[in-house]
């Protein structure tokens, strides 16, 4: 069955943690991206990966870190640094940067909570 | 900088009837569209996308519309059924970027009305 999926869901985190998020995917993309969504605001990207050992900050990359270690996946930490990071995160998936256009597959999402 | 704007943050419209949600961007470096739809915890979905050198790409009950010159998109969906209540994102890609990073709108909440 394939497809994105995050884990976990629903995470509450004590302020002054770290977190991180778990994507992995099976559908041999290349690309991989997480977004991050606020009431009002959009999806707005946080990092990227093209290729394995490779990634890009994206516009909001301040307070958290990725690895692209494998192919199938892409975790994201979101450390203390992060000043507000309580929102909905999702992971997505591209067929890779040598395909023009193309659609993002994006996963259910994990809900970070900061309490 | 707002690169991707959906000015209406809701839309209501009765069961049946066009839907017409709209999207305005500034980068004329974008030329490839979409439209995602999203329900509440949940990831975005695909919808339908049109790149630059059209102006019209129609799916199903769904129809983009692309006027490069006012650098605005619209998504109409006709008939409105109660199941196309959902948040509709649209996104734009400038290729030339080479990573191809999606740049979102804020969102527009459609109800449809029974």
């Amino acid at each position: 069955d394939g497809g994105i999926t995050q884990s976990p869901k629903y995470l509450f985190r004590k302020e002054g943690q770290n977190v991180t998020l778990s994507c992995e995917q099976n559908l041999n993309h290349d690309a991989m991206y997480w977004y991050r969504q606020d009431p009002g605001q959009g999806l707005r990207l946080i990092y990227y990966s093209q290729i394995v050992n490779d990634f890009q900050k994206g516009d909001i990359a301040e307070g958290y870190s990725v690895s692209r270690e494998k192919k199938e996946s892409f975790p994201l930490t979101v450390t203390s640094a992060q000043k507000n990071p309580t929102a909905f995160y999702l992971c997505a998936t591209r067929i890779g940067p040598g395909v023009k256009g193309g659609e993002l597959f994006f996963g259910e999402g994990s809900r970070l909570t900061v309490l | 900088d707002q690169q991707v704007k959906q000015n209406s943050p809701s839309l209501s419209v009765q069961e049946g009837r066009i839907s017409i949600l709209n999207c305005d961007y500034t980068n004329s470096m974008f030329d490839y569209f979409l439209w995602y739809k999203k329900y509440p915890a949940e990831g975005p979905t695909f919808l339908i996308s049109i790149s630059s050198i059209k102006d019209k790409n129609e799916d199903g009950r769904f129809t983009v519309f692309l006027n490069k010159s006012a650098k605005h998109l619209s998504l109409h969906i006709v008939p409105s059924q109660p199941g196309d209540s959902a948040v509709y994102f649209c996104a734009a890609s400038a290729s030339a970027r080479g990573a191809q990073k999606l740049v979102f709108g804020q969102g527009t909440r459609l109800t449809i009305n029974p």
